[in-house]
């Protein structure tokens, strides 16, 4: 299964900055998955970052808010944009890999917007 | 109605009880299907696959129903560590996993 690690495990940031997070995987794979958790709920895809082309970005999530860069095939950033308390959220990166494509995460990370 | 559907809980069970969770989904084509399991602050980890015909896993046990399209997870000798949050997953097509919102389960001594 592939590893994964993403960083920052947590931070605590002011209102009107951005924060970006990183994800390396110890494997080349060709789609890598932007989620985010908020507390008490499950998980809601942000986009999905292809190496060589723009990031797709699922309803309600636009670019300028969470832009993502993929420059290869085992890393990617999502960075969180203009932030406000609303923004506070456990962001995931992911691959799915495998026959049955099963998914595997970076350990998270846990903003808070003050 | 949600693409994947489950009973948020909380389960509370004594240690040793048996506890069975259940997940529908609503898109017929999906073609496969998972539980998750996500400790407190941490990232969801994949606890089993599940095929049609039914898998078995030491204490846990993984069935599909297709006609009726849902999906059971059955935990036997519920032990303290086995508390955590149960997510159902399926993969309806497009281009990521889609996720239930969990299942909380409490084993206590």
């Amino acid at each position: 299964s592939a590893v994964i690690s993403q960083k920052p495990s947590r931070d605590i940031c002011q209102r009107g900055t951005s924060l970006t997070i990183q994800c390396q995987v110890d494997s080349q794979v060709t789609m890598m998955f932007w989620y985010r958790q908020q507390p008490g709920q499950s998980l809601t895809l942000i986009a999905t970052a292809n190496q060589g082309s723009e990031a797709t970005y699922e309803s309600g999530f636009v670019i300028d808010k969470f832009p993502i860069s993929r420059p290869n095939l085992t890393f990617s950033t999502l960075t969180v944009s203009n932030m406000s308390p609303e923004d506070s959220s456990i962001y995931l990166c992911s691959v799915e890999e495998g026959a049955n494509t099963e998914a595997f995460f970076g350990q998270g990370t846990r903003l808070t917007v003050v | 109605r949600k693409e994947v559907e489950q009973d948020p809980g909380p389960f509370n069970v004594p240690e040793g009880a048996t506890v069975a969770f259940n997940c529908t989904y609503s898109n017929s084509a999906s073609q496969s299907f998972f539980w998750y399991r996500q400790d407190c602050r941490k990232e969801p980890k994949l606890l089993m696959s599940v095929y049609s015909s039914g898998n078995e896993d030491g204490r846990f046990t993984a069935q599909l129903n297709r006609a009726s399209q849902y999906i059971s997870l059955l935990i036997r000798d519920s032990k303290l560590s086995d508390s955590a949050t149960y997510l159902c997953v399926v993969d309806t097509g497009r281009r990521a996993l889609t996720f239930g919102s969990g299942t909380r389960l409490q084993v206590q001594p």
